[in-house]
């Protein structure tokens, strides 16, 4: 079974400062992973994700993602925090399911709160 | 293109009452899912249909029924309603379901209380 972990379930930043999401996640195959991101009131949008290849993976909005798979993480970062990037982060694993359909595992959420 | 749209939006039941959330998607997509979102557990996957005609139990499956009406839709039934049911419902869809490395796009949600 898959299982994602993200630690910290509110993080604040203050504008202009470093963004720094965790994710941690358990695969017994090589895992796929994802991060999607959702603004108030909104279905979740994707950030970028990982599937083979180079390891730093580049999203939308300036934020990007390492995956080390000696650490078994998938942390998300942004250089420098802007106020609409408030919004609650998830971070997925892809699974192979019985049917012929993949099905993401999703990570329980970080609120990312700006201050100004 | 609206992508994926679900209806309603908002929807308030009673305890024991039925409703059908809808959910149509408009790029061609194979697979669909319905999710629910529960704060602090992030979404857990209740149904999806790999492709049309087909259906297969999620995470969270109990107290639901899914029908996959066509290509486009995909509709999540609740029978008989509960509070722990009330919850954010969102749809889901994926070009090729068995290729690992589709994205999901999903649609704005249907927000439910059970009273």
């Amino acid at each position: 079974a898959q299982s994602v972990t993200q630690l910290g379930s509110h993080v604040s930043v203050s504008e202009g400062a470093l963004v720094l999401l965790r994710c941690n996640y358990s695969s017994s195959v090589p895992p796929y992973l994802f991060w999607y991101v959702q603004y108030p009131n909104q279905g979740l949008q994707l950030l970028l994700k990982y599937t083979t290849g180079a390891t730093l993976v580049k999203g939308i909005n300036g934020f990007e993602a390492e995956f080390k798979k000696s650490e078994t993480s998938f942390h998300l970062t942004k250089p420098s925090a802007h106020m609409s990037d408030a919004a609650e982060y998830f971070c997925a694993v892809s699974s192979i399911s019985s049917g012929s359909a993949r099905q993401l595992t999703f990570g329980s959420g970080t609120q990312l709160t700006v201050l100004p | 293109n609206a992508g994926v749209t679900q209806t309603p939006k908002f929807q308030v039941l009673k305890t024991g009452q039925s409703m059908t959330l809808q959910c149509a998607q408009d790029m061609n997509h194979n697979s669909m899912y319905w999710y629910r979102q529960d704060p602090g557990m992030g979404l857990r996957l209740i149904y999806y249909s790999a492709s049309e005609g087909t259906t297969d139990k999620g995470e969270v499956p109990n107290g639901y029924n899914v029908s996959r009406l066509n290509k486009r839709e995909f509709s999540l039934r609740l029978e008989s309603a509960a509070p722990s049911q009330t919850s954010v419902y969102f749809c889901a869809s994926t070009e090729r379901g068995a290729v690992s490395t589709d994205t999901q796009y999903f649609g704005p949600g249907t927000r439910l209380t059970v009273l």
